[in-house]
């Protein structure tokens, strides 16, 4: 299976300012998909990332927050703005190599905000 | 509404129990049910199934499939500290190429 990169890792950070994940897979992928996984619950969809094009959104989900790059096949990159308190969770891209392939996950964005 | 539902929500046994986990799903144009295994952040992937009555396996754990019923389970035989973890099931849809996800059962398994 691809292998992908995630990072960062984790981060702490103040309210108010913005933090950029990235998402880097090692060959060319259908399809890239950002969650977000809140303490204690499963994982919600943010928006599935379109190469050179807008994301698509889930509903609660909006692009002003959670601004989303795709530039290639291999990299994509997600941003949460003005962040919260309530924006502390692990933050996962996920990839589908193609057809009828299985999600693979990156390894997470573990973000905390004060 | 699309939805997956797991079962139980957690579950804690001793070392060398054998644990069934359950998966249910109502989902429009279903293409496959997945398994993960979680640990700390990233969900792994276990196992894939598409056909109904078919079981995967991988050493001790084992998946299979009932499109009837709408359902799986995952098997763990002979349970380890190690297989502690949340695991998700997940089901594809042909539908927008969306995945939805159950919440999880959360193993923990006691030396």
């Amino acid at each position: 299976s691809a292998v992908i990169s995630q990072k960062p890792s984790r981060d702490i950070c103040q309210r108010g300012t913005s933090l950029t994940i990235q998402c880097q897979v090692d060959s060319q992928v259908t399809m890239m998909f950002w969650y977000r996984q809140q303490p204690g619950q499963s994982l919600t969809l943010i928006a599935t990332a379109n190469q050179g094009s807008e994301a698509t959104y889930e509903s609660g989900f909006v692009i002003d927050k959670f601004p989303i790059s795709r530039p290639n096949l291999t990299f994509s990159t997600l941003t949460v703005s003005n962040m919260s308190p309530e924006d502390s969770s692990i933050y996962l891209c996920s990839v589908v190599a193609g057809g009828n392939q299985p999600q693979h996950f990156g390894d997470g964005t573990r973000l905390s905000i004060l | 509404e699309d939805k997956v539902v797991q079962s139980p929500l957690s579950l804690v046994v001793h070392e060398g129990d054998t644990v069934t986990l359950n998966c249910s799903y109502e989902v429009t144009n279903f293409r496959s049910l997945l398994w993960y295994k979680q640990e700390k952040k990233a969900p792994t992937f276990l196992f894939m199934l598409t056909s109904s009555g078919i079981e995967k396996k991988s050493g001790r754990l084992s998946s299979i499939l009932d499109k009837k019923e709408l359902s799986s389970i995952l098997n763990i035989t002979a349970t380890q500290t190690g297989d502690s973890a949340i695991y998700l099931c997940a089901v594809d849809s042909n539908t927008g190429n969306q995945f939805y996800f159950g919440t999880g059962t959360s193993l923990t398994v006691i030396p």
